[in-house]
């Protein structure tokens, strides 16, 4: 079965700085990798997707994501923080071999300092 | 706004007592979602509804049940409430049956048991 880690829960970055989130996760073959966001008091919004092809993803929001197979890393990265951008990150990673259900990691709380 | 809906937003009730939890679906949307959040385990997908049948199971208990109706909107029935029950329910809807396609979150339904 698939699992996800997310090594940092608390993240605190300057505005106007560059950010990492880190994810790695554990499955036998090509997973399906995701980045979802949940704002304060509200629900998860998909920020990108990797499923095949280029190993850069690009997503919404000037997000990026880099699929590294040997390292089994999915980090999510920004070239400049907005205030905006304080929210809980999940990485979450779906099996190659069947529709089984998405595994969430368990969040990076990103806050934001002026 | 995700277009999925969850109510009530919150609950507080008294452990042995049952609750239900509602979804509306975004428009066109035939999957149904329900996860569980809460701070020591994460984000735990419960069940999946696709068009009104039963698609996928994760770690749902006995005393939760859930069904789709004819109209889409779900329902999460939670019986014989625990305190560790206490969490954020958040229901998702996507087009397909597959979870790798977008997921879209609804706000959540916030439970306390006393």
């Amino acid at each position: 079965a698939q699992s996800v880690t997310q090594p940092d829960i608390h993240i605190t970055v300057s505005e106007g700085a560059s950010l990492e989130l880190r994810c790695n996760y554990s499955y036998g073959a090509t997973p399906y990798l995701f980045w979802y966001v949940q704002s304060p008091g509200q629900g998860l919004q998909l920020l990108l997707k990797y499923f095949s092809g280029d190993t850069l993803v690009q997503g919404i929001k000037g997000f990026e994501a880099e699929f590294k197979r040997s390292q089994s890393s999915f980090n999510l990265r920004k070239p400049s923080v907005h205030w905006s951008d304080a929210a809980e990150y999940f990485c979450a990673v779906g099996a190659y071999s069947g529709n089984t259900p998405l595994v969430f990691g368990k969040g990076t709380r990103l806050s934001v300092i002026a | 706004d995700s277009g999925v809906t969850q109510t009530p937003k919150h609950l507080i009730t008294a452990t042995g007592q049952r609750v239900t939890l509602r979804c509306s679906p975004r428009s066109g949307d035939l999957s149904v979602y329900w996860y569980q959040q809460s701070l020591d385990q994460g984000l735990q997908f419960l069940i999946q509804y696709y068009n009104g049948e039963e698609r996928a199971k994760g770690n749902i208990l006995e005393r939760f049940s859930a069904q789709q109706f004819p109209d889409l909107h779900s329902e999460l029935n939670l019986s014989s409430l625990e305190l560790g029950d206490s969490a954020l329910y958040f229901c998702a809807s996507s087009v397909t049956e597959n979870p790798y396609n977008e997921q879209f979150f609804g706000p959540g339904t916030r439970l306390t048991v006393l």
